[in-house]
């Protein structure tokens, strides 16, 4: 079984300030994907990093996949408040096809 | 374009009763599966379908039964719901490997209580 721990379980920062989410497994995964969900809907996809050492920008989000793929992080520069949500992390193994193995999620509360 | 529909959103069964989850999409795509999500327990595969006429056991498959008769529909059954079934139900979908590598569309969820 492929587990995928994330760090930390919860975040409550104030508007403006820098964040770091962590991802990490003693597996190595094929690719490795982000997701946010919001209360009372499914997550939504936020970028999928496939090559070990990859850096993905999506405006003010940062995503790393560690050289070995065993690990990812997420930053978030200057949050703002639409940036509260649940963050999961979900690897593809290499042995495992389609299927995705989630993390627990961080939850992260921008205040105003 | 509707993506993935869940049906129902909510709904509230007595233990021993049985009900079926209905999934559908309408992007075509191969793949479908079925997480239920727990508090401190993230998403957890059910079933899982990798094409027309195929299902496969996830991680937690016990209790459950899934039918895909139609390459846009993925059902899940509980032929007898019991408390422990509690919990959000979310169906995904996913394309064949494109450019930049693939990920999951979700519904919006099936809230159940067993009560």
């Amino acid at each position: 079984t492929q587990l995928l721990e994330q760090s930390p379980q919860f975040l409550s920062i104030q508007e403006g300030e820098n964040l770091t989410v962590y991802c990490n497994s003693s597996s190595v995964f094929s690719s490795l994907q982000w997701y946010r969900q919001e209360p009372g809907e499914g997550p939504v996809l936020l970028v999928t990093v496939v090559t070990g050492g990859e850096v993905k920008k999506l405006k003010r989000l940062t995503f790393q996949f560690g050289d070995a793929r065993k690990d990812s992080s997420l930053h978030i520069t200057a949050a703002q408040p639409g940036d509260t949500g649940l963050y999961l992390c979900a690897g593809a193994g290499e042995t495992s096809g389609s299927r995705l193995t989630f993390g627990e999620g961080t939850q992260l509360t921008v205040n105003p | 374009n509707a993506g993935v529909t869940q049906t129902p959103k909510f709904r509230v069964l007595k233990t021993g009763q049985s009900m079926t989850l209905l999934c559908a999409q309408d992007m075509n795509h191969e793949y479908m599966y079925w997480y239920r999500q727990d508090p401190g327990m993230g998403l957890r595969l059910i079933h899982y379908s990798v094409g027309e006429g195929t299902t496969a056991k996830g991680e937690v498959p016990d209790g459950y039964n899934v039918s895909r008769l139609k390459k846009q529909n993925f059902l899940l059954g509980l032929e007898s719901a019991a408390p422990s079934q509690t919990s959000v139900y979310f169906c995904a979908s996913r394309q064949l490997r494109g450019p930049g590598g693939w990920g999951y569309t979700f519904g919006s969820g099936t809230r159940l209580t067993v009560v």
